[in-house]
């Protein structure tokens, strides 16, 4: 399957910071997406980001489908974003390939 | 509208008992799909679905089984619980488009399972 490795591990921060977390995988894909994951467990869909730079709010996301890599930032960091946040790849129709999350805590 | 949803989003059995999860989607997504997240390993593929009666393998297929014999409905079943099947299962859907390649994947809300 695909690799995907998340950097950094953890992450914490002062309220109204801002942050950049990486996703590197390993090959050609037509499906990137971003979630978070709040501290009850849910997996949000942030963004749908094969290729391209998308805007939703204070966070937003690129993804350099050349160079097999995307980044998400989070700016103004509230004590909400606090939580998992996942990159997943896929091609095709299949399954996602998760990478092991970023581990954002937000401290006020 | 409800999405998709798991029931049930606890559940406490013993080894050897057999345990069904169920997943069920309001979108009629072709596509389903259920993974397991274990600590250090992220979310892993256990089985898909590409439409009714239309199973496949994925990464950690073993001790689960799957049927789908409605597009909204996509059952998964531990027929001999073992504490390593310890763990939050998730389904997901999606609608995979040939003509944009678009085939974003939602999940549910997951079922925290424990095998004593």
């Amino acid at each position: 399957g695909i690799q995907v490795e998340q950097s950094p591990p953890d992450l914490i921060l002062q309220e109204g910071a801002n942050s950049t977390l990486r996703c590197n995988f390993s090959d050609s894909v037509n499906n990137l997406q971003w979630f978070h994951q709040n501290p009850w467990g849910q997996l949000i869909n942030l963004f749908y980001i094969p290729s391209g730079t998308k805007q939703n709010g204070r966070l937003s996301a690129t993804t350099v489908a050349t160079e097999r890599y995307s980044l998400l930032y989070i700016s103004s960091s509230q004590t909400t974003d606090s939580g998992v946040y996942f990159c997943a790849v896929a091609t095709g129709a299949n399954n996602l390939f998760f990478g092991t999350g970023t581990r954002l805590t937000v401290i006020p | 509208d409800a999405g998709i949803t798991q029931s049930p989003r606890y559940k406490i059995t013993e080894t050897g008992r057999q345990v069904t999860l169920m997943c069920h989607q309001t979108w009629s997504h072709s596509y389903m799909f259920w993974y397991r997240q274990d600590l250090g390993h992220g979310l892993r593929l256990i089985y898909y679905s590409a439409a009714a009666d239309i199973t496949d393998k994925g990464e950690v297929p073993d001790g689960y089984v799957v049927s789908r014999s409605k597009t909204e409905n996509f059952p998964l079943t531990l027929e001999s619980a073992t504490r390593s099947q310890t763990s939050v299962y998730f389904c997901a859907s999606s609608e995979y488009s040939g003509t944009s390649g678009r085939n974003e994947q939602f999940f549910g809300p997951g079922t925290r399972l424990t095998v004593l």
